[in-house]
């Protein structure tokens, strides 16, 4: 079966760097992605990595190891604003979107 | 980027009732997606509503139950019908932001948040 996953619950300090993790097994591999979504509101779109290494945006960075079915998203100067929770999706070979339960992130002052 | 506005926001829905969802995009675009977000849940995709042909609907998921409209490139609907308590979620709406398979992103609308009594 296909299989996204990801740590439920994630607690970090304002100012901080925090790294969320992201594993899957899908049948084929056509990019990953990152959502964020704040709580009441649609999920909006941070990253995508189809190609292995780092890719950065701003505070916010992302990598991909397709060999190791792993992908993390990481956040810098963590800011109060960024508590929400953090979607991975698959694009599996069908080009359909496997889910992730998503990592709900508390910032902390 | 889309802009996608869905309608209605919130409903507090009796059981057996059915409720219709529109979502209106403000540009043509060829595919509409409509997702199920349960409580604490991922994102489960229901189905892919075209235009000009009927919906393609996802395992588990069917006709009877959420019967789709998309009479043209830039509006669509999703009903709920015969609603139960186990229907209540967060229902979207969301169109791919580029051309092709290769492209990115999935731009949705705010999100329908549907509580069946």
């Amino acid at each position: 079966g296909q299989n996204i996953d990801q740590p439920t619950e994630m607690t970090a300090t304002e100012g901080a760097i925090v790294q969320i993790n992201c594993t899957y097994q899908t049948s084929g591999f056509n990019g990953l992605f990152w959502y964020q979504q704040h709580a009441g509101e649609a999920p909006t779109f941070l990253s995508y990595n189809v190609l292995d290494g780092l890719e950065e945006k701003g505070r916010f960075s992302s990598f991909l190891s397709r060999s190791k079915g792993y992908s993390y998203l990481l956040l810098k100067e963590l800011q109060m604003k960024d508590s929400a929770s953090y979607l991975c999706a698959v694009k599996d070979s069908n080009y359909q979107l496997i889910w992730g339960a998503g990592t709900k992130l508390i910032i902390k002052p | 980027s889309a802009v996608i506005s869905q309608k209605p926001s919130r409903d507090i829905c009796q059981r057996g009732t059915s409720l219709t969802i529109q979502c209106q995009v403000d540009s043509q675009v060829t595919m509409m997606f409509w997702y199920r977000q349960q409580p604490g849940q991922s994102l489960t995709l229901i189905a892919t509503a075209n235009q000009g042909s009927e919906a393609t609907y996802e395992s588990g998921f069917v006709i009877d139950k959420f019967p789709i409209s998309r009479p043209n490139l830039t509006f669509s609907t999703l009903t709920v019908s015969n609603m139960s308590p186990e229907d209540s979620s967060i229902y979207l709406c969301s169109v791919p932001g580029g051309w092709g398979q290769e492209s990115g992103e999935l731009f949705f609308g705010e999100g329908s948040r549907l509580t069946v009594l």
